[in-house]
C-alpha cells in the first residue's frame, strides 16, 4: 500500500463543466504524477510534480492544469471538460530514497465520463 | 525520447503452463530502469518486477522472471506455472535514472492482455 487516495473514484460530468480530481498521499513523497489510460495507448503522462508548487507538463497536458500547494495533495483540473477527456485517471508517487525510490506506485484510479 | 513497444496485444496460455510476454524499447541512455506492471480487471496497477539496466543478472520474483537483453533493447516477462489469477493486462515501462526532474517519469508500452485458460 503506497498510501495514495484518489477522489472521486467515479464521476460523470457534462461537456464544458470544470472538474477537479484529487490525489492525496500520506507519506510526504516528493514526486507525484497524473496519468490517463485509454485503450490502445497504455498510460500517458499528463502532468507531474517534483515538490510544492513545482510542476511540469507531460506528453498529453493540453486541456489540463495541476496544482500542488502542499506536499500531500496533487490536484488535476479539467477547466472545461470534453468528451475526449473521458478516461481513467491514475495518480502515482515515487518514493525519494532507498530501494523503493526507483519504483513508481499507483493509486486505484478515477473513472471520469464526460457526456 | 524513449519509446516502449509491446507487439502482442493479446496472449493466452493454459493454466500451469509458461508464457512469455515481449517488450522492446528505444533509448540512447546507458543506464535506466525497466518495469512490468500488472493490471487486473480492478484496474489497479500492480508492480510485478523491476530490472536495473546496470545489473547483468535477470530479475526474478517467484514465478515471474525477465529476460533482459540490453544490446537488443529487449525486456521480456516469463510467467511460469500460470495461474488463473495471472489473467490481466501487462504493461512494460521504462524510467530514466537521470536526476533531472523531468526525467523521473515512466514511459509505458501499449499493454498485452493475458488470458489464462483452465
Amino acid at each position: 500500500d503506497a498510501g495514495i487516495t484518489q477522489s472521486p473514484r467515479h464521476k460523470v460530468t457534462e461537456t464544458g463543466t470544470p472538474v477537479t480530481l484529487r490525489c492525496h498521499q500520506t507519506e510526504n513523497h516528493r514526486y507525484m504524477y497524473w496519468y490517463r489510460q485509454d485503450p490502445g495507448h497504455g498510460l500517458r503522462l499528463i502532468h507531474y510534480s517534483y515538490g510544492v508548487k513545482d510542476t511540469d507538463k507531460g506528453e498529453v497536458s493540453d486541456g489540463y492544469s495541476v496544482s500542488r500547494s502542499k506536499t500531500e495533495d496533487f490536484l488535476l483540473t479539467l477547466e472545461s471538460a470534453t468528451s475526449s477527456q473521458t478516461s481513467v485517471y491514475f495518480c502515482a508517487i515515487k518514493p525519494g530514497t532507498g530501494n523503493s525510490g526507483n519504483t513508481i506506485y499507483f493509486g486505484e484510479g478515477s473513472w471520469l465520463t464526460v457526456v | 525520447a524513449q519509446t516502449v513497444t509491446q507487439s502482442q496485444p493479446e496472449m493466452s496460455v493454459q493454466e500451469a503452463e509458461t508464457v512469455t510476454l515481449s517488450c522492446t524499447y528505444d533509448t540512447s541512455e546507458s543506464d535506466y530502469y525497466l518495469f512490468w506492471y500488472k493490471q487486473p480487471p480492478s484496474r489497479q496497477m500492480i508492480l510485478v518486477i523491476r530490472q536495473e539496466a546496470y545489473k547483468q543478472q535477470n530479475a526474478t520474483e517467484n514465478r515471474f522472471s525477465v529476460n533482459f537483453q540490453k544490446a537488443a533493447k529487449s525486456f521480456s516477462l516469463k510467467i511460469s506455472d500460470s495461474q488463473l489469477g495471472d489473467a490481466a493486462m501487462y504493461f512494460c515501462a521504462y524510467r530514466s535514472p537521470l536526476l533531472n526532474q523531468g526525467a523521473q517519469k515512466l514511459v509505458f508500452g501499449q499493454g498485452t492482455r493475458l488470458t489464462i485458460n483452465p
